[in-house]
């Protein structure tokens, strides 16, 4: 099993429908990052979140950090078109944030 | 506009030539990544310069060289690769001991 866990998979909604991606680690969390690629391209920095109970916002974009949980989620409102893209989760497990962990992505398609 | 920028985007290379991946940041960074994306697979960090000296280098075949002669210059030099290399080459950037890594648009490498 991966040590940091995406689900879904991926993901199709409808335009203006609420999705959350959720990303679940085996091990500690120092901080977990949150980007978003577009195919074949780099990967766009989204949000940190570093400390249990942590949410930030960003336009429609909200995530949560559950240290307890090891998990942290990610929550689209309202999804547009331009939303569509690959989400990627990066955890720090060893207070060394140059050396994250990933999952496999989140793969979203928004249906207009 | 990332602030990290890549070339070539595309490469096509035999096993038996040597090729150069350049990437260079213009964010006044001085850490610097280099990682491999392969379909299905989670991002692979291969090595990463902190103040220009290398301070991780996982595991990487030696046909992988760095190099990093300034803080805002990276060089992945490829000699003798195999078809399994074939992947996307992602390059980023951050502060030493900071946060979030900036991405750059990648290099896709075909190894035939």
């Amino acid at each position: 099993s991966q040590e940091l866990e995406q689900s879904p998979q991926s993901l199709i909604v409808q335009e203006g429908k609420n999705l959350t991606i959720n990303c679940t680690s085996s091990k500690t969390l120092y901080g977990l990052y949150w980007y978003k690629q577009k195919y074949g391209e780099g990967l766009i920095f989204l949000m940190m979140l570093q400390k249990g109970g942590e949410e930030k916002s960003h336009e429609k974009i909200t995530a949560k950090l559950d240290e307890k949980k090891q998990q942290s989620s990610l929550h689209i409102t309202a999804s547009q078109p331009s939303h569509a893209g690959i989400y990627l989760c990066g955890a720090d497990n060893a207070g060394n944030n140059r050396k994250l962990i990933w999952g496999l992505g989140t793969s979203l398609a928004v249906n207009p | 506009e990332t602030g990290v920028t890549q070339t070539p985007r595309h490469l096509v290379m035999g096993m038996t030539n040597k090729k150069s991946l350049k990437c260079e940041q213009h964010l006044g960074h001085n850490a610097m990544y280099w990682y491999k994306q392969s379909a299905k697979k989670p991002l692979e960090l291969m090595f990463v310069y902190s103040l220009e000296e290398r301070v991780e280098n996982n595991s990487v075949p030696s046909r992988f060289s760095p190099e990093c002669p300034n803080s805002s210059h990276l060089f992945l030099h490829l000699h003798t690769l195999q078809p399994e290399d074939s992947a996307l080459y992602l390059c980023a950037s951050s502060l030493s001991g900071g946060n979030e890594q900036f991405f750059g648009p990648g290099t896709r490498l075909t190894v035939l």
